[in-house]
């Protein structure tokens, strides 16, 4: 089945510091990506939608500076966390769509990664 | 009001009960409906996708009824590997984005 990475898989950081996170589709290419967050005991919140050799879209609400996706390759989109703040310490999700999947019709699914757990002190 | 809602539970139930789970969705527009499930500090997994006429996967029973903006989930004989928190997970339109509820805990004990 698709597999989906995440890399690191935890990270603790200071306060002020970036962290990026990197999401890889692992045998299958990906054209869209998606960014999420969980925080304790909450929902998966979609993030930005990143495509490859383009521009993410962001959701509302999240901020463009301070998340800052790129998604330069069909397998390979990264999350970079800038200035990082205690606020900012949550699950990091990616998830990946299969191009091969076509339209995004009933029964579309996305592969999701293991996550990161950011922690900012 | 959040656009997928579900009762947070915990539900916590004995080995072999049957246990049922609900969710509403607000936007009429929504296509595709899921039934994730995720473990503690890993990510979702797809359980099964809800289709119009019901369908079933073993233990598991999804329906849908778009009349009501309404998804269940139904699991019989439980298990204490089912123990985990239900996402109910809705896709608008043609868009490939997904909207989750804030999940349904589940605790199934010996």
């Amino acid at each position: 089945g698709a597999v989906v990475s995440q890399h690191p898989s935890w990270v603790i950081c200071k306060s002020g510091t970036s962290v990026k996170i990197e999401c890889r589709s692992l045998d299958f290419q990906a054209t869209t990506m998606f960014w999420y967050r969980q925080f304790p005991k909450q929902s998966l919140m979609l993030m930005a939608t990143s495509n490859e050799g383009s521009k993410a879209t962001y959701e509302q609400g999240v901020e463009k500076d301070k998340f800052l996706i790129n998604h330069a390759s069909l397998t390979l989109s990264t999350l970079t966390v800038t200035s990082a703040h205690p606020e900012d310490s949550s699950f990091y999700i990616c998830s990946a769509r299969d191009q091969t999947a076509g339209w995004a019709g009933v029964g579309d699914t996305q592969y999701f990664g293991p996550g990161t757990r950011l922690t900012v002190l | 009001r959040k656009e997928v809602e579900q009762d947070p539970g915990p539900f916590n139930v004995p080995e072999g009960a049957t246990v049922a789970f609900n969710c509403t969705y607000s936007n009429s527009a929504s296509q595709s409906f899921f039934w994730y499930r995720q473990d503690c500090r890993k990510e979702p997994k797809l359980l099964m996708s809800v289709y119009s006429s019901g369908n079933e996967d073993g233990r598991f029973t999804a329906q849908l009824n778009r009349a009501s903006q309404y998804i269940s989930l139904l699991i019989r004989d439980s298990k204490l590997s089912d123990s985990a928190t239900y996402l109910c997970v809705v896709k608008r339109d043609s868009s490939y984005k997904l909207i989750f509820g804030s999940g349904t805990r589940l605790l199934v004990r010996p």
